[in-house]
């Protein structure tokens, strides 16, 4: 089975603080992806990377960075965290371009900034 | 615009009741479509997915959908639904070299009552 591991379930941080969250997969995915997901938005998407050292922004990029220096992981960096980034964090996986869509989701981590 | 909407934000069932899920969707090109489902507190589980061929796809736990062109609508179906069907269902989309981007839909909250 695919593993999608979120290194957190839960987080409190504070105002202003630098945040990491981490994604790690065990299936060799090229492509990889970060949501957040708040009550009657659904998912959307911030960042994903098809492959190393690189990454495309989603639909709401603002306020967060990414990193990709191994295949295998992807992080989520708020550079300074606010109150609007309070929210469940929701990381991804999937097979190469021209393969199947199919994502494979991480449990999630939810992310309180206080 | 690329879109995916789901009509009803929450819907109650009783259990061994009949389910339908609405999912409509808006997008260019020819659509890959997928249900998930969300139980509390984890993360997304897919249910069916829908590349091409018979419109009719069966998925786990005996759920269905049905994909309908002409109504750009892919709805899911349970003919009895169970306590431990409730969950937070999500339709998505996507398509072929899209490097595996999914559009997701808000979300439909699944309550069975006994």
């Amino acid at each position: 089975d695919v593993k999608v591991t979120q290194s957190s379930r839960y987080l409190v941080k504070r105002t202003g603080e630098k945040v990491f969250l981490e994604c790690v997969q065990d299936m060799d995915h090229e492509n990889m992806f970060w949501y957040r997901q708040d009550p009657g938005l659904g998912l959307r998407l911030i960042y994903f990377s098809y492959d190393v050292k690189m990454k495309e922004k989603g639909d709401i990029p603002e306020g967060y960075s990414v990193s990709r220096e191994k295949k295998e992981r992807f992080s989520l960096i708020l550079e300074s965290a606010s109150t609007n980034q309070t929210s469940m964090y929701l990381c991804a996986s999937s097979p190469p371009l021209a393969g199947e869509s199919i994502q494979y989701f991480g449990a999630g981590t939810r992310l309180s900034v206080l | 615009a690329q879109s995916v909407t789901q009509p009803d934000i929450h819907i109650t069932v009783s259990e061994g009741a009949s389910l339908e899920l609405r999912c409509n969707y808006s997008y260019g090109a020819t659509p890959y479509l997928f249900w998930y489902v969300q139980s509390p507190g984890q993360g997304l589980q897919l249910l069916l997915k829908y590349f091409s061929g018979d419109t009719l796809v069966q998925g786990i736990k005996g759920f269905e959908a049905e994909f309908k062109r002409s109504q750009s609508s892919f709805n899911l179906r349970k003919p009895s639904v169970h306590w431990s069907d409730a969950a937070e269902y999500f339709c998505a989309v996507g398509a072929k070299n899209q490097g595996g981007k999914l559009i997701f839909g808000q979300g439909t909250e699944l309550s069975v009552k006994p």
